[in-house]
């Protein structure tokens, strides 16, 4: 079966630069995605990993190591609008499309 | 222009009443789907359709019925609902990536 990891909860300062770790075990392995949801909002899309190295996306990267089973999410610049919680999610390798398996994801909280 | 849209937002309602959301996409993806997302924001998937096709069914009661009359619709029922069944239900869509495009949620409140 699939399973994530990922540290609950996440507390930085606005500008810094806030790391945040997901490990898996899947039987078979198509890649990491990232999903960021807002209190009271839905997941929203904001990275996806199938090969190892970093991803760059503005202020947000994603990394991925298949060897180690690992990836991370890295936040540049922090903002206030960047509390959330984020999700990391791989796919399930039933049927033709597969569904996502999410980690139970990481409270960020960003001080000013 | 949403992409993915979800009726009603909010649902309050009695044990044992039955109730639908409904789910509408025009984004043109083929597959959609229905995750629950309880109290402490575990998203879990409970179903997925390819073309207006059951694909996955994971373990969900069988007061759960899902209902795609088009691939651009995919509209959840419940029957005899349950003080468990309190939690927030998104609809979501995709193509073959693994991009997910989530409607707003539907937030069940079950009295």
């Amino acid at each position: 079966g699939q399973s994530l990891e990922q540290p609950s909860e996440v507390t930085a300062v606005e500008g810094a630069i806030v790391q945040i770790n997901c490990t898996y075990q899947t039987s078979g392995f198509y890649g990491l995605s990232w999903y960021q949801q807002h209190d009271g909002g839905a997941p929203t899309f904001l990275s996806y990993n199938a090969l190892d190295g970093l991803e760059e996306t503005g202020r947000f990267s994603s990394f991925l190591s298949r060897s180690d089973s690992y990836g991370y999410l890295l936040l540049q610049e922090l903002q206030m609008k960047d509390s959330a919680s984020y999700f990391c999610a791989v796919r399930d390798n039933r049927g033709s499309q597969g569904n996502l398996i999410f980690g139970k994801g990481t409270k960020l909280s960003v001080k000013p | 222009d949403t992409a993915v849209s979800q009726t009603p937002k909010y649902l309050v309602t009695q044990m044992g009443n039955d109730k639908s959301i409904k789910c509408e996409q025009n984004l043109g993806h083929d597959t959609m789907y229905w995750y629950k997302q309880d109290s402490k924001k575990f998203l879990k998937i409970m179903f997925s359709y390819n073309n207006k096709e059951l694909i996955i069914n994971e373990t969900v009661p069988n007061r759960f019925s899902p209902k795609s009359p088009d691939k651009a619709h995919l509209n959840l029922h419940i029957n005899s609902l349950e003080l468990g069944d309190s939690a927030v239900y998104f609809c979501a869509s995709s193509t073959l990536t693994d991009t997910q495009y989530f409607g707003p949620g539907t937030r069940l409140t079950v009295l």
